[in-house]
């Protein structure tokens, strides 16, 4: 089956720890993105990329990372300058430049312990 | 930029009953308007949308509406039944990237 795949579920960190959230598609998209979803706040964009090898950031970029190396592969890094990181985040992806309905992975939870 | 405002934030129906869900947008240049539903621990799935170029769009028992002069656009969800609970978020896009500006989300729960 086609789709997006978001690992790990749920994810620990211990503060000033980085820690690198993986999404793959197989759908052959070539624009992916990552949210951010927190409790009555919506998503809010943190990164997408167009295509390989190219990234821009969205409206709250800063403390993460990410790199596309292959079209399939978007992981996003969550590094210890990002002060509040416990939250809900969504990888997405689109088919092309002109089709904007995004399907979205199941998500991973990430807790700052 | 782009700024969606979504109402209510929770909706409480009776099962059978319709639920109507509001969003408005700032940006006169929003040019596609999709709908999701996010079931618990999931991610967004996309249940309709609807371009700038038509009125009104329906699929089954789930209808949208764009008012593009007045800058507002609503879901309709006819006949509601215990598995149309979840959170639907609305959205608005300028550009071809898909790169949307979500509402904050409404939880709708249905009780039987």
């Amino acid at each position: 089956d086609g789709g997006i795949t978001q690992s790990p579920k749920y994810l620990f960190r211990k503060e000033g720890q980085n820690v690198t959230l993986s999404c793959e598609q197989n759908l052959n998209h070539d624009a992916m993105y990552w949210y951010r979803q927190d409790p009555g706040q919506g998503l809010r964009l943190i990164y997408y990329s167009q295509i390989v090898n190219d990234f821009q950031k969205g409206d709250i970029a800063e403390g993460y990372s990410v790199s596309r190396e292959k079209k399939e592969s978007f992981p996003l890094t969550v590094t210890s300058a990002q002060k509040n990181p416990t939250a809900f985040y969504l990888c997405a992806s689109t088919p092309a430049p002109m089709d904007t309905e995004a399907f979205f992975g199941q998500g991973t939870r990430l807790t700052v312990v | 930029g782009e700024n969606v405002e979504q109402h209510p934030s929770t909706l409480s129906v009776q099962e059978g009953d319709s639920a109507v869900i509001k969003c408005t947008y700032s940006d006169s240049a929003s040019n596609y308007f999709p709908w999701y539903k996010q079931e618990l621990g999931k991610g967004p799935q996309l249940i309709i949308d609807i371009r700038s170029n038509v009125g009104e769009k329906k699929d089954q028992r789930i209808a949208v509406t764009l008012n593009k002069t007045a800058k507002h656009f609503s879901l309709h969800i006819t006949e509601t039944q215990p598995e149309d609970s979840a959170v639907y978020f609305c959205a608005a896009s300028t550009d071809s990237w898909g790169k949307f500006q979500f509402g904050a989300g409404t939880q709708v729960v249905v009780t039987p």
